[in-house]
């Protein structure tokens, strides 16, 4: 079984600012993550996703997420926030193979922008 | 189209009825997935369908939740006997069945039992 835990429902930043949504999962098999974002009145779009290759994985958007196994975290981060990143970010696990696209999702967390 | 679409975008319903949300996924795809927000709560998975493969029902909270796809195109989630606990956003999210574990989502069915 599997399971995901966003840590703080609402993180809110300054424009300019480092942006850092933080997960942690659980998974009894190595894990495939992912990282989903939604725009107001947008559905679910993916901004990245770790399948067992490099641990520092690139996204869109200039945001990118490190797989840390000892920590069993994939954190979101982004240098400087844009006032158009504001929106709620989803983080998601999967077992992979014929189950990969059977996720878990966390909570998610709303991020406000402020100029 | 060029996404997935879901529709209606919004139903209301009284408790006790039927209702049926509709998804036709991006042309092509043949992996189709339904999800399910309750307000304030992370997607829940409710069933997969996979090419003519028997679908994946482990998600369906009750037997009073069905779902049907014909071949590889539109795919419908019936709810019946609708109770207020049913009120959720219904998502829609369909892939091509490789595995990169890109799901692509539609705009979601708002329900609301009252």
């Amino acid at each position: 079984a599997q399971s995901v835990t966003q840590l703080g429902s609402h993180v809110s930043v300054s424009e300019g600012a480092l942006v850092l949504l933080r997960c942690n999962y659980s998974s009894s098999v190595p894990p495939y993550l992912f990282w989903y974002v939604q725009y107001p009145n947008q559905g679910l779009q993916l901004l990245l996703k770790y399948t067992s290759a490099a641990t520092l994985v690139k996204g869109i958007n200039g945001f990118e997420a490190e797989f840390k196994k000892s920590e069993t975290s994939f954190h979101l981060t982004k240098p400087s926030a844009h006032m158009s990143d504001a929106a709620e970010y989803f983080c998601a696990v999967s077992v992979g193979g014929t189950s990969y696209g059977k996720l878990t999702f966390g909570q998610g967390t709303i991020l406000t922008v402020h100029p | 189209g060029a996404g997935v679409s879901q529709s209606p975008s919004n139903k209301v319903t009284e408790k006790g009825k039927d209702v049926e949300l509709r998804c036709d996924p991006i042309s092509g795809h043949t992996a189709l997935y339904w999800y399910r927000q309750r307000l304030g709560q992370g997607l829940e998975f409710l069933i997969y369908f996979q090419g003519n493969s028997a679908p994946d029902k482990s998600g369906l909270p009750s037997d009073r939740f069905s779902a049907e796809r014909t071949g590889e195109s539109v795919s419908t989630l019936t709810i019946q006997r609708t109770q207020q606990e049913d009120s959720a956003v219904y998502l829609c999210a369909s892939s091509s069945g490789q595995n990169t574990g890109e799901l692509f989502f539609g705009e979601g069915s708002r329900l609301t039992v009252l």
